[in-house]
């Protein structure tokens, strides 16, 4: 069955030190994923996918075929990047016509 | 643009009421999702609609729940005799046709 797990519920950091949120994924085919971010009070947006390849507010994530993940990576990460963070995975088949399987979030928490 | 509408933000009913949630997709969009997301889960697929049509409801409710999108007006999620395992944040997205989704702000239903 396609699932996606964010192991982690919550990670705190300091600022200033690089962040790595973790995101697997199962899915029998090509995948399309996705990271969206939600700030205090804000609606859930688009943070980055994994097609366009592109680095968004520092944030980059590389898909890994082998090891099914697509973790969210910032070298150095600051207090506004506080935020819940999903991963998503596209759903292609059968009469699926591209909802999002989500993961549960982290909670990405950066101290000063 | 004003982005993805839903209303109301809140809605609080008693058991056996019926709770009609709204969303207004991004002009242009003619394909919306509904998701759930219950107190410490991800957000998940509930139904996909485009304009008069039911795409995928595979992950709706078998009872009490229905969706539409009529050719004029908002999208309606109808939950009818609502329990108090309805409880949560239902959130709607839109997008052209399977391009990003753009998410609204959510209404939280709460059942007394």
């Amino acid at each position: 069955a396609q699932r996606v797990t964010q192991p982690e519920k919550l990670l705190s950091v300091f600022k200033g030190a690089p962040v790595e949120l973790k995101c697997n994924y199962s899915y029998s085919g090509s995948p399309e994923l996705f990271w969206y971010v939600q700030y205090s009070r804000q609606r859930l947006q688009l943070l980055l996918r994994h097609i366009s390849r592109e680095s968004i507010k520092g944030f980059t994530a590389d898909l890994n075929k082998g090891e099914t993940s697509f973790h969210l990576k910032k070298p150095f990460a600051q207090e506004e990047d506080s935020a819940m963070y999903y991963c998503a995975l596209k759903e292609r088949y059968g009469g699926s016509q591209g909802n999002l399987i989500f993961g549960k979030g982290t909670k990405l928490s950066v101290k000063p | 643009n004003a982005g993805v509408m839903q209303n109301p933000r809140h809605l609080v009913r008693r058991r056996g009421q019926e709770a009609r949630l709204r969303c207004s997709p991004m002009k242009g969009h003619s394909h919306v999702y509904w998701y759930r997301q219950l107190p410490e889960e991800g957000l998940k697929f509930m139904v996909y609609l485009q304009k008069e049509n039911i795409i995928d409801e595979s992950g709706m409710p078998k009872e009490r729940f229905s969706a539409e999108f009529p050719k004029e007006g908002p999208s309606i999620l109808r939950i009818q005799q609502v329990v108090r395992g309805d409880s949560a944040a239902y959130f709607c997205a839109s997008s052209a046709y399977q391009e990003t989704q753009y998410f609204g702000p959510g209404t939280r239903l709460l059942v007394l």
